[in-house]
């Protein structure tokens, strides 16, 4: 049982660059999230999915887009990578308004 | 404001000793839910403990146990018998709400905790 898995775990970028960041849970969670993590600032949410097909935006959604195409993934697309952007992304997944379960993380650095 | 609030960015505890990190929330919403991660230095995010807003009883997980205080909106974990392996960064959250499309976290900002021998 693998959990919750993201890929890549490390990547860098040149502004402007674009990539997709993938999630994966194999726990038939119905809501998935991605999270950022800044020093010092804990982890805020960037956008969010409670079924197939549906997003939303959380706290910081600029820069970013997703999709949930299939239950079990949710992607993460950065367009036009900035320096700002740098940061440890996390994917995490429930069922319902249950307990989040976490991926281990991508670091994203952009130069 | 924030919505949650952990007072102490770092602080240590002697293995084997018991320890207890702080964290005050806010919310006007009656049904929330209030959540303890750990984050060792490896980097990944592991569950400890779930308190629930209408939960009379203190919630516990082996040697975490939350300090659940409604009226003073605080959440404190208290870790028994601290081990080494007990040292990373501890984040307190809290999921506001009882249903609707949310069901997002809230993190605080983290307290280190080292472990010393």
């Amino acid at each position: 049982n693998a959990g919750v898995t993201q890929t890549p775990k490390f990547r860098v970028l040149k502004t402007g660059q674009s990539m997709t960041l993938l999630c994966a849970q194999d726990m038939n969670h119905e809501y998935m999230y991605w999270y950022r993590q800044d020093p010092g600032m804990g982890l805020r949410l960037i956008h969010y999915s409670v079924g197939e097909g549906t997003t939303a935006k959380g706290e910081v959604p600029d820069g970013y887009n997703v999709s949930r195409l299939k239950k079990q993934n949710f992607l993460l697309g950065l367009e036009s990578a900035a320096p700002s952007q740098t940061s440890v992304y996390f994917c995490a997944s429930s069922r319902g308004l249950g307990t989040q379960y976490f991926g281990p993380g991508t670091r994203l650095t952009v130069l | 404001a924030q919505k949650i609030t952990q007072t102490q960015p770092g602080m240590f505890v002697q293995e084997k000793e018991a320890v207890t990190l702080d964290c005050t929330y806010d919310t006007s919403d009656q049904s929330y839910g209030l959540f303890w991660y750990k984050q060792p230095s490896s980097g990944e995010m592991i569950f400890l403990i779930y308190q629930g807003s209408y939960d009379e009883q203190n919630a516990t997980e082996g040697r975490y146990s939350l300090n659940f205080q409604k009226a003073r909106k605080s959440a404190n974990l208290v870790i028994s018998a601290s081990q080494l392996g007990d040292s990373a960064m501890y984040f307190c959250a809290m999921r506001e709400g009882d249903g609707g499309s949310q069901g997002n976290l809230i993190f605080g900002k983290g307290t280190k905790l080292p472990v010393k021998p």
